[in-house]
Formats: C-alpha cells, sequence, structure tokens
C-alpha cells in the first residue's frame, strides 16, 4: 500500500526566510508519481509539479525547489525568500499506476509579515 | 485553469436529507473523481468515473453514491445525510489514466449537516 507523510503539521516563518516542506512517501512499486499541491487560504487546490519515479533531477521554479532523492523516498519542497503570499497549506502526494492518488494530510505554512 | 465548477458552493441541511453535489467540466476530461477533505485528514476518495456511466468506489465510499450520465457531469448524492458527512467535498477532473498525471480541482463545496 501507498502511504504520504507530511510531518510538519505547521510552520511558521518570518518572511524572506527560508522554508523546506517534507515529504516522505511509501510505495512497493518502482513507477510512481509525486506531486505537490497548494491550497491558500481561499480555499482551492492548485497544481504545482509533478515528477515521476524515473526522474531525480532537482526542479527549480522561481523561488520554489524540489529535491526528489529516492534513497530516502522523500520529495522535499524548498521555498526561498518566502512572502505572505505563500501562506498556505501544502500537501505532498503519491500516485502509482492504475491508482489513485493518495495525498499527506498537509502541511500548514504560515509567513509572518 | 481547468473549467470546472462545482454546485452548489455552500450548503447546510439536516440529518436524514438527501443532498446531490454536482460537479461540471467544460475540459471534456474522462477521469474525474470525488474527494473530501477534512481536518488533520486531508484529501479522501470517495468515489471516481473513468467514463459515461463508468464509476468506482474509492476508501471512504460508504454513505455515498454517484452517477455519470454526461462526460461532462459527474453527481454526488448523499442519500441521508448524517453529520459526519459535514466537510468540504472536492470535484477533480484529468485527462490522465489512474495513477499517471495530475489532478485538477473545483473550488469545493462546503456541506454542513446538522
Amino acid at each position: 500500500a501507498q502511504k504520504v507523510t507530511q510531518a510538519q503539521t505547521e510552520i511558521s516563518v518570518v518572511e524572506k526566510e527560508d522554508v523546506t516542506l517534507d515529504c516522505v512517501y511509501e510505495t512497493r512499486d518502482t513507477t510512481y508519481y509525486l506531486f505537490w499541491y497548494k491550497q491558500p487560504p481561499s480555499g482551492e487546490l492548485v497544481f504545482l509539479i509533478r515528477r515521476n519515479s524515473f526522474d531525480e533531477q532537482n526542479e527549480i521554479s522561481g523561488r520554489y525547489s524540489w529535491n526528489f532523492q529516492k534513497s530516502t523516498s522523500s520529495f522535499n519542497f524548498t521555498i526561498t525568500a518566502s512572502q505572505v503570499v505563500d501562506s498556505a497549506v501544502y500537501f505532498c502526494a503519491l500516485s502509482v499506476l492504475d491508482d489513485k492518488i493518495i495525498f499527506g494530510k498537509g502541511t500548514r505554512l504560515h509567513i509572518l509579515p | 485553469d481547468a473549467g470546472i465548477t462545482q454546485s452548489p458552493r455552500h450548503k447546510v441541511t439536516e440529518t436524514g436529507t438527501p443532498v446531490t453535489l454536482r460537479c461540471h467540466q467544460t475540459e471534456n476530461h474522462r477521469y474525474m473523481y470525488w474527494y473530501r477533505q477534512d481536518p488533520g485528514h486531508g484529501l479522501r476518495l470517495i468515489h471516481y468515473s473513468y467514463g459515461v456511466k463508468d464509476t468506482d468506489k474509492g476508501e471512504v465510499s460508504d454513505g455515498y453514491s454517484v452517477s455519470r450520465s454526461k462526460t461532462e457531469d459527474f453527481l454526488l448524492t448523499l442519500e441521508s445525510a448524517t453529520s459526519s458527512q459535514t466537510s468540504v467535498y472536492f470535484c477533480a477532473i484529468s485527462d490522465f489514466s489512474p495513477g499517471t498525471g495530475e489532478l485538477f480541482f473545483g473550488e469545493g463545496s462546503r456541506l454542513t449537516v446538522l
């Protein structure tokens, strides 16, 4: 069975600090996909990134970066120079072929001005 | 943004009454999903559909039924609402076969069962 653990329930940082959100996953499948979603206070769920199990390259998109490490079964998300608009709940998710996406319980991020 | 609309966006009802939530998409995506979001549980799959009249159960399907008579519409029905079904319900769509790609979500429907 697949599992996603986001051990950090809630994080608070001061604006402009860097912050890393942890995601640890479990699966026995060799082919799988990892995702991050953002849920701002307005409530919608916004897709941020998808990564498949055969691509361990880190990805950077502006202030956002993702570190995928199969050796530690982790897919961590870093926000550099955080801003108040980054305040949200962030979900990590995992799927394997022909099966549903499993979501972690989320990390609530507060960026303090 | 994916064209997904959910209705109603907010509903308050009483225990024992039937409730239907509607998800409508304009993207012609094959796969549609209903999730519920509760504090401490993240998002949990209720039911999903892989085509017209083709549906299957998710991990928390008890007390819920679904129907999909047209590609664009996916209905979630609570035959007899209970307080444990108070939640925020999200519809999602995808053109990827299950497990291979991201979902795009609607804005959510907040249901309160008194």
